[in-house]
Formats: structure tokens, C-alpha cells, sequence
């Protein structure tokens, strides 16, 4: 069975930092992994979305993420943290059959 | 465009009450997902309609929990009776239709059970 692990449940970093969220997954087969984003209030929403091909891929909002095959991993990066990313990210893995599992979610705070 | 509507936004029952939820996805989307998302964990897969079709419901708690997707459009999910942990986000989501493809989410219904 496919599993999804995001190791840090909550992250702070102040504004103008870089940012990376970890993502690894547990899958027996090539996934398609995809980054989604819950603001306060709002419906999640697709960032990005790694199928094959370039391993770096990126996304809206400024948002870029690596698949990492030996790793096991696609961790989320940004390179200067806005206010406004302040939500709760997910990392989800599709199987080939298109069923998706997703990770608990890191909550970012941005300060000022 | 308009999104994935839900409704009620809140809902407050007692524990052994019913509560049925309503989805009405982005017209022309064929799948349409039902998630229960419980306070600090991720979404979690509860059915899958392709059109009026059932794609994948192995996660649904049958005993309780029912859905409907009549005419392939909207969508009711349903709790009889709702236990204490039932208490969760559901959200509801759709796609067009192809497998893997962006899912577009509504705001969900926040459940508690009281």
C-alpha cells in the first residue's frame, strides 16, 4: 500500500526566506505526486504536479518542487516567502489507477 | 467559472442523529470525490463517482455512511447514525475526468457531533 509522509507538522519562517517543505512517499511503482494548498477559509488547490519527465517542476504562485526517484521524495520550495503563503500544505500521491493518498499536512506561519 | 458547491457549510447533531451533505461539482466535471478530512490529518478518500458510477467507495464505512450521485450531476453523502467520530471537515471534489487529473475542491462542511 502507497503512503505519504510530510515529516514537519508545522514550519515558521519569516518573510523574504527561502522555504522548503519535505514530502516522502512510499509507492512500488512510478506516482504522480502533486502539492496542494488550504488557506484559512478557502478549498485546498492544486500548486503543482509531477507526472514524468523533468524531475523539477514548477508550479503557481512562485512555488517549485523536485522529484527525487533514489530519495523517494518531492519536496516544495520557494525561494522568498510571502505573507500570504501563510496556510497548510499537503503533499498527495496518485497511484497509477488515479487513487490518492494524501500526507497530514504541514502548517506554514510566515513572520513578519 | 463557478466551483464546487457545498452545503451546509456547519453542522451541529447529536451523536445517533442523520445529517446528509450536498455537492454540486463544476459543470462538465464527470468525477466526483467525496473526502473526510479529521482535525490534523489529511484528506482522506471516502467515494469516487465516474459519472452516476461508483469507481472506488473501499474506504467508506458502509454500516453508516451512504452516497448518491443521481444523473451524474450532484451529489449527496449521507451519516445514519453519526458517532463521535464522525466529527470532520467533508469536502467534495471534482475533475473532469481522466485519471490523475487536477482536482478542484469545494469548501467543505465542517461536522460536529455532539
Amino acid at each position: 500500500a502507497q503512503s505519504v509522509t510530510q515529516p514537519d507538522i508545522h514550519i515558521t519562517v519569516s518573510e523574504g526566506a527561502s522555504l522548503e517543505l519535505r514530502c516522502n512517499y512510499s509507492y512500488g511503482a512510478t506516482p504522480y505526486l502533486f502539492w496542494y494548498v488550504q488557506s484559512p477559509g478557502q478549498g485546498l488547490q492544486l500548486l503543482l504536479k509531477y507526472f514524468s519527465g523533468d524531475t523539477l517542476v514548477q508550479g503557481i504562485k512562485g512555488f517549485e518542487a523536485e522529484f527525487k526517484r533514489s530519495q523517494s521524495s518531492f519536496n516544495l520550495r520557494k525561494p522568498s516567502v510571502h505573507w500570504s503563503d501563510a496556510a497548510e500544505y499537503f503533499c498527495v500521491l496518485n497511484t497509477n489507477a488515479g487513487k490518492s493518498t494524501f500526507g497530514d499536512g504541514t502548517t506554514l506561519t510566515v513572520k513578519p | 467559472e463557478a466551483g464546487v458547491a457545498q452545503s451546509p457549510r456547519y453542522k451541529i447533531i447529536e451523536k445517533r442523529q442523520s445529517v446528509a451533505f450536498w455537492c454540486n461539482p463544476i459543470s462538465g466535471h464527470a468525477t466526483l470525490y467525496w473526502y473526510q478530512q479529521i482535525l490534523g490529518q489529511g484528506p482522506k478518500l471516502l467515494i469516487q463517482f465516474q459519472n452516476n458510477g461508483v469507481v472506488d467507495d473501499s474506504q467508506l464505512p458502509k454500516d453508516r455512511f451512504s452516497a448518491e450521485r443521481l444523473k451524474g450531476v450532484d451529489s449527496t453523502l449521507k451519516i445514519q447514525p453519526a458517532k463521535l467520530e464522525d466529527s470532520a471537515v467533508y469536502l467534495c471534489a471534482s475533475s473532469l475526468g481522466a485519471t490523475n487529473e487536477k482536482l478542484f475542491f469545494g469548501s467543505g462542511t465542517q461536522l460536529s457531533v455532539l
